[in-house]
């Protein structure tokens, strides 16, 4: 079945630093999804993608659809405290009945 | 803005006992979705729902059942809980492929259950 690999699995950056993660799939998307998960609280949508080579902008945050199809990036720059949690890819294959499949997440902490 | 809504943030068991866990979303959604959280394991799919009184077993099914009775609810249910049902459940909601296709999910809060 599809995989999904996500890494760094975690990351320690001090404040102000720019960050920089990655999601690889074992087959192509039609959809690449980065959430953001407090402690205690349930994924929040950050930046969604639908098309290949589509680079999208939150903010601080940018994301980008890799032209292979199976890759996606998220970028953070100028880390303040607040962006401390998990965040999480999830991707969606091309078929009707292509469930949404979960990177395991990158644990952000932010160094004073 | 999509509200899923988890009964419970937290919730304390025995083993042996029967469980509900509810979820509401208020978007009309077809789909539903449980997953459980767990360190090191990321979330995995119990169930899903595609319409009322339809599911399918995700990948984790074993102990688990839901049901689906009204489009805007749906409950995962614990037959006979057991320790290692101790975990953060999940449940998301998501519009039909066929409506809009490729809709992001939206979660709720997490209900975090623990199994004595």
């Amino acid at each position: 079945g599809q995989q999904l690999n996500q890494s760094p699995q975690s990351m320690f950056i001090q404040e102000g630093e720019d960050v920089s993660m990655n999601c690889t799939s074992s087959s192509i998307f039609n959809t690449w999804l980065w959430y953001k998960q407090d402690p205690g609280e349930g994924p929040v949508l950050l930046i969604a993608l639908y098309k290949a080579g589509e680079l999208t902008s939150n903010g601080r945050l940018t994301a980008q659809f890799g032209i292979t199809r199976k890759d996606s990036f998220l970028n953070i720059s100028a880390s303040i405290p607040s962006d401390v949690g998990i965040y999480f890819c999830a991707g969606q294959g091309p078929r009707r009945d292509d469930k949404i499949i979960f990177g395991k997440g990158t644990r952000l902490h932010i160094l004073p | 803005d999509v509200k899923v809504t988890q009964s419970s943030r937290y919730l304390v068991k025995r083993t042996g006992e029967k469980v509900f866990l509810e979820c509401v979303q208020d978007m009309d959604h077809e789909n539903m979705f449980w997953y459980r959280q767990d360190p090191g394991l990321g979330l995995r799919l119990i169930y899903f729902s595609y319409d009322v009184k339809m599911k399918e077993k995700g990948d984790i099914p074993e102990g688990y059942s839901v049901s689906r009775e009204k489009k805007e609810r749906f409950s995962l249910i614990l037959e006979s809980a057991s320790t290692n049902q101790t975990s953060m459940y999940l449940c998301a909601s998501l519009n039909s492929p066929g409506r809009k296709s490729n809709q992001p999910q939206h979660f709720g809060d997490g209900t975090r259950l623990s199994i004595l």
